[in-house]
């Protein structure tokens, strides 16, 4: 079955840096884009960015320009993503999710999702 | 971007309530919306995709609705398991948005 799988939870200081992955089983992963979307405590849902793992193309939220960066590791279908200059603000579980497939020239919805990640950032 | 705004932003209802959630685009979006149910410390899970196709294994309880800018999302009788937050989401341009979430609670 699909899944997809995330790496553990991470504590970290303001300025430094954290980088998530998001290990895909049960499909082909070049054939769909993954996704990243955050939710800082109590809060919604915030998307951050995709990547396409068949090409490494990407496109990011404005908000996250410049200090996010997706990538993938097509050897062991994992993608992953680093952020940089953390702040406490970006305290938050951060979720990998996969987009599915569907007509219309547009973006479709978030099938799958990993179990998410806690990134805790404090001095 | 578009804005998606959603309400309420909770709601204490009943077992066999029927209750209704509303997302409304800050454009016109299509039918590109997108619901999820999320309980405490899980996932999102796709209730609803291009605002009217109930996912595989989703109770018949759950049904969408809408086009354009206005879009609902109706339980039709509320079970013990339905008490979650919901969320809306537009698919029609990133950068991908979500509503604020409901969060539907037992009176």
């Amino acid at each position: 079955q699909v899944q997809l799988v995330q790496s553990g939870a991470e504590v970290k200081k303001p300025g430094a840096s954290v980088r998530v992955s998001c290990k895909a089983s049960g499909y082909t992963f070049a054939n769909y884009y993954l996704h990243w979307v955050r939710q800082a405590p109590g809060q919604g849902l915030e998307w951050m960015g995709m990547i396409d793992p068949s090409d490494v193309t990407t496109n990011y939220a404005q908000k996250f320009q410049g200090r996010v960066t997706m990538t993938r590791d097509t050897s062991t279908s994992t993608v992953y993503m680093e952020l940089n200059s953390l702040k406490s603000e970006d305290t938050a579980v951060y979720y990998c999710a996969r987009e599915e497939t569907c007509s219309g020239g547009r973006r479709c919805w978030f099938g799958p999702w990993g179990q998410g990640t806690l990134v805790t950032v404090s001095s | 971007d578009i804005q998606m705004t959603q309400s309420p932003s909770s709601l204490s209802a009943s077992v066999g309530d029927r209750v209704t959630i509303t997302c409304r685009a800050s454009q016109s979006i299509s039918n590109y919306l997108n619901w999820y149910q999320q309980k405490p410390g899980k996932a999102p899970n796709l209730l609803v995709s291009a605002a009217s196709s109930l996912q595989r294994g989703v109770p018949s309880r759950f049904s969408g609705s809408g086009s354009g800018t206005d879009f609902t999302l109706t339980i039709s009788s509320l079970q013990p398991e339905d008490f979650a937050a919901y969320f809306c989401q537009q698919s029609y341009s990133t950068p991908l948005t979500f509503g604020g979430g409901t969060k539907l609670e037992i009176k």
